[in-house]
């Protein structure tokens, strides 16, 4: 079946310009997960939907970032003016639920921000 | 979450086993072990997890000590497509994952 999926795959921008990632979850997860991921490093979390409702957004760096899920489906993901640091591999993750024993989360391949 | 330790690196041989080690000195009752990995342009895969007893599924298996403090992943016959870096995650069962650095195995024919 089809997976979670993330468009665009690579998106080049201006500093200062704004973008929005797209994640399509896998269908009937109701859990999305947003994480980011430096060159060399490990994920970081950004923030979880459980449904509609931003359940934990405590991740997000600063507030030029921001995501919605209005449908309690797709998820998009929103930067403002953005900076060169904003630059990393951004990725999107879903679960059947709240992520709990004996449930994964499923990751897309990533969309890769860069920022010049 | 409880911090881990894995080595940076490792090789292994195509065919043998790799035996992926991680520290995990000050995990506590309620944590879980979890491994993912991570090959090149995708996303993190979930791999297996466990509390206190060994488990094995149709990817791997994890060795628990009893004290807890570490565990090893084993891949029984590692093949060319399991290289990749392999995460090993300490967490209560809650939805946030916190990954490290982890341990980059290069698998070599």
């Amino acid at each position: 079946g089809a997976g979670v999926s993330q468009t665009p795959s690579n998106k080049v921008t201006e500093k200062g310009k704004y973008v929005e990632l797209r994640c399509d979850p896998i269908s009937g997860h109701t859990a999305l997960y947003w994480y980011r991921q430096s060159l060399g490093q490990g994920p970081e979390f950004l923030i979880y939907f459980q449904g509609t409702g931003a359940a934990d957004d405590s991740g997000l760096p600063n507030d030029r970032f921001f995501a919605v899920r209005p449908e309690g489906s797709v998820s998009t993901l929103k930067i403002q003016r953005t900076e060169r640091g904003d630059s990393a591999v951004y990725l999107c993750a879903s679960s059947l639920t709240r992520d709990s024993l004996g449930e994964e989360q499923f990751f897309g391949p990533g969309t890769r921000l860069t920022v010049l | 979450d409880a911090k881990t330790t894995q080595p940076p690196s490792m090789d292994c041989a195509e065919g043998r086993a790799a035996n992926l080690p991680c520290n995990h000195s000050t995990i506590s009752g309620n944590e879980y072990v979890y491994w993912y990995r991570q090959i090149h342009s995708q996303g993190p895969q979930y791999i297996i997890h466990g509390l206190k007893n060994n488990e094995t599924n149709e990817m791997a298996s994890l060795i628990i000590t009893e004290d807890r403090k570490s565990s090893t992943l084993i891949l029984p016959h590692a093949t060319l497509r399991d290289t990749a870096v392999y995460y090993c995650i300490v967490r209560i069962n809650d939805y946030k994952l916190s990954f490290g650095a982890g341990t980059t195995v290069t698998v070599r024919a």
